[in-house]
């Protein structure tokens, strides 16, 4: 049974650039959530991905945008990187109704210089 | 406030001991709470889930939740050098949304 995958592992990049992070969802899953993990903090909710829609939005700015395709795979994609992007970006798949229990990929690792 | 709070730790048991986990949540309609573990540079990895007041078990671990006081636990018996780890608590706010405590550091000494 494949688990939630994701790619790149880790990624740098320079304040101004653009990044894409990608994620597959556990096999049977169709929803997908992505989170920013800070250091020494726990994930914070970035939005959630059902049906190729947006279904739910966290406190983040509109630099930060996603897509989910019809494999329900997704997107999360981050313009203009500000040095207090670097974190550990995660993403987790469930079953859509209710978002029950969320399982998580092995997360992205973004620095950026 | 913070929507789901954790105390603060870091938790020192010895081996063998019990490690005890607190967590409160300010949603009265949370309705799912979650305890995940990391791993350092690691992502977090469900150990339990409870949806119902009471005590939860599932081997060495017992998760418990009661709703009037809007308390979380987790309990470690027996605890392993292996158990040494962040455990995040988490609540479902409106059906989608996972909301973290900053979580709490435990060590297991040898």
């Amino acid at each position: 049974d494949a688990g939630v995958t994701q790619s790149p592992t880790h990624l740098i990049k320079t304040r101004g650039q653009q990044v894409t992070l990608r994620c597959s969802p556990k096999s049977g899953h169709d929803t997908v959530s992505w989170y920013q993990q800070a250091l020494g903090q726990g994930p914070q909710f970035i939005f959630q991905y059902y049906e190729e829609e947006e279904r739910q939005r966290g406190n983040f700015p509109d630099r930060f945008s996603g897509h989910q395709f019809p494999n329900y795979s997704s997107e999360l994609n981050v313009n203009a990187l500000l040095l207090g992007d670097s974190a550990l970006y995660l993403c987790a798949s469930s079953l859509p109704v209710p978002t029950d229990t969320q399982y998580f990929g092995p997360g992205t690792r973004l620095t950026v210089l | 406030q913070k929507e789901v709070e954790q105390n603060s730790g870091p938790l020192s048991v010895p081996e063998g001991a019990i490690a005890s986990l607190n967590c409160t949540y300010s949603d009265r309609g949370s309705q799912s709470f979650f305890w995940y573990r990391q791993y350092s540079g690691k992502s977090p990895e469900l150990i339990m889930s409870i949806y119902s007041n009471g005590d939860k078990e599932d081997g060495r671990f017992t998760a418990q939740l009661n709703k009037a006081s809007q308390y979380v636990s987790l309990l470690i018996r027996d605890s392993q050098p292996s158990d040494s780890a962040t455990y995040l608590c988490a609540g479902l706010l409106n059906d989608y949304k996972l909301s973290f405590g900053a979580g709490t550091t435990v060590t297991v000494r040898a």
